[in-house]
């Protein structure tokens, strides 16, 4: 079993609707939540890191923590065409006297116009 | 002023060859990382290196060897390339290991 599960899609919705991204995880010891935006032929890059249960906002962004269910979202509020990209879970595990990032498989997600 | 570069970003070459892919970056960053992405675009982390001490060794075939002549760079030299390790190949860094990363923008790597 893999330490963070992630649907890889792909994942449709019109224009203006509002996506929900999800990934779970199985080690209670994660620290550190993070969700990385990928546009095609490019490196992913940061868009939330998050460090607690609850909620965390930046503009039409919402990242979401429930340590209890070992459960992190992403909302997407008034999707745009320009949202369209691989979407990527990431968190942090101690290993050794370091962290590590463990990734999730990444949500193709597509707006339709 | 690019943040995390990589040369080169398309490598196109034959079985059985040797290759390198070099990686800096400006940011004054201590850690940096090696990733392979599948056509599956699963991110699959091979090394990382803070201050250029070893820190993270996954399980990579040994014919790839990381090198870093100072912290703001981190080379991937690959002995006898094979068909599966056609990829793309990203550099990342970061301040310190659980901080966030920047990555480069690939090198896309061919393997006939």
């Amino acid at each position: 079993q893999k330490e963070v599960e992630q649907d890889p899609g792909p994942l449709s919705v019109p224009e203006g609707a509002i996506v929900s991204l999800n990934c779970t995880y199985s080690n209670s010891a994660f620290q550190y939540f993070m969700w990385y935006r990928q546009y095609s032929r490019k490196g992913p890059e940061l868009l939330m890191y998050t460090y607690s249960s609850g909620n965390k906002e930046d503009g039409r962004f919402t990242a979401q923590v429930d340590k209890s269910s070992k459960y992190i979202s992403l909302f997407i509020r008034d999707s745009q065409p320009s949202d369209s990209a691989t979407y990527l879970c990431a968190m942090t595990a101690v290993r050794g006297s370091n962290y590590q990032l463990i990734w999730g498989a990444g949500t193709k997600l597509i707006i339709k116009p | 002023d690019t943040a995390v570069s990589q040369t080169p970003k398309y490598l196109v070459t034959q079985m059985g060859n040797d290759k390198s892919i070099k990686c800096e970056q400006n940011l004054g960053h201590d850690t940096m990382y090696w990733y392979k992405q599948d056509s599956k675009k699963f991110l699959k982390i091979m090394f990382s290196y803070n201050n250029k001490e070893l820190i993270i060794n996954e399980t990579v075939p040994n014919r790839f060897s990381p090198k870093s002549p100072d912290k703001a760079h981190l080379n991937l030299h690959i002995n006898s390339l094979e068909l599966g390790d056609s990829a793309v190949y990203f550099c990342a860094s970061s301040f310190s290991s659980y901080n966030e990363q920047f990555f480069g923008p690939g090198t896309r790597l061919t393997v006939l």
